[in-house]
């Protein structure tokens, strides 16, 4: 298993400002993936982070308004940018080992 | 393309008496399927997997899940369910390049 910190764990940001979400895990991992769940939502994939390489990002989501980084095998930050009501959303990360997917606790972000 | 369902937005049992979270999916190949559970502003908790094998997986929390094949479908079950069972469930299944795709989310109310 792997056990997985974000910061922060909630935010109330105000439109047009951006937010850095910070993912630490406690092992080296390969591949990180961040997730978006809106609210009364499912969770939808953002984007999956190698080291050393850049982000993939899924249908409908861009780097200008997702700028990614992953410095090392244990680390990633996510940034929401020109914030907007509607990126009200828990966002978390995630790692997997051996075939599970194991999630922080995610970040409550309110966009005002 | 990779789907899953979850039938039902919710799901009611007594505490006590047995449980079934229903979900099918869609896959081109052999699934790897995911059970979570999503406990009231904290993350996701991994549950149970399927990759191959016993068709009967067991699980965290006494929880487990049948694999069917022919109905494609992956239903989470519990012989006694408890209150503290209450939560959100998402099945899950692993598209291409390990991302996970989630069905909607079941909500499992457990009364006394």
């Amino acid at each position: 298993s792997a056990v997985i910190s974000q910061k922060p764990s909630r935010d109330i940001c105000q439109r047009g400002t951006s937010l850095t979400i910070q993912c630490q895990v406690d092992s080296q991992v390969t591949m990180m993936f961040w997730y978006r769940q809106q609210p009364g939502q499912s969770l939808t994939l953002i984007a999956t982070a190698n080291q050393g390489s850049e982000a993939t990002y899924e249908s409908g989501f861009v780097i200008d308004k997702f700028p990614i980084s992953r410095p090392n095998l244990t680390f990633s930050t996510l940034t929401v940018s020109n914030l907007s009501p509607e990126d009200s959303s828990i966002y978390l990360c995630s790692v997997e080992t051996s075939y599970e997917q194991y999630f922080g606790p995610g970040t409550r972000l309110t966009v005002t | 393309a990779q789907s899953v369902a979850q039938p039902e937005d919710q799901v009611n049992v007594a505490e006590g008496n047995p449980l079934t979270v229903k979900c099918t999916y869609s896959v081109s190949g052999n699934p790897y399927l995911f059970w979570y559970v999503q406990y009231p502003n904290r993350g996701l908790q991994f549950l149970l997997k399927y990759i191959t094998g016993d068709n009967l997986v067991k699980g965290s929390y006494g929880f487990e899940a049948e694999f069917n094949k022919s109905q494609t479908s992956f239903h989470l079950k519990k012989p006694s369910a408890l209150v503290s069972d209450s939560a959100l469930y998402f099945c899950a299944v692993r598209g291409g390049y390990n991302k996970l795709i989630f069905g909607a989310g079941t909500r499992l109310a457990v009364h006394p």
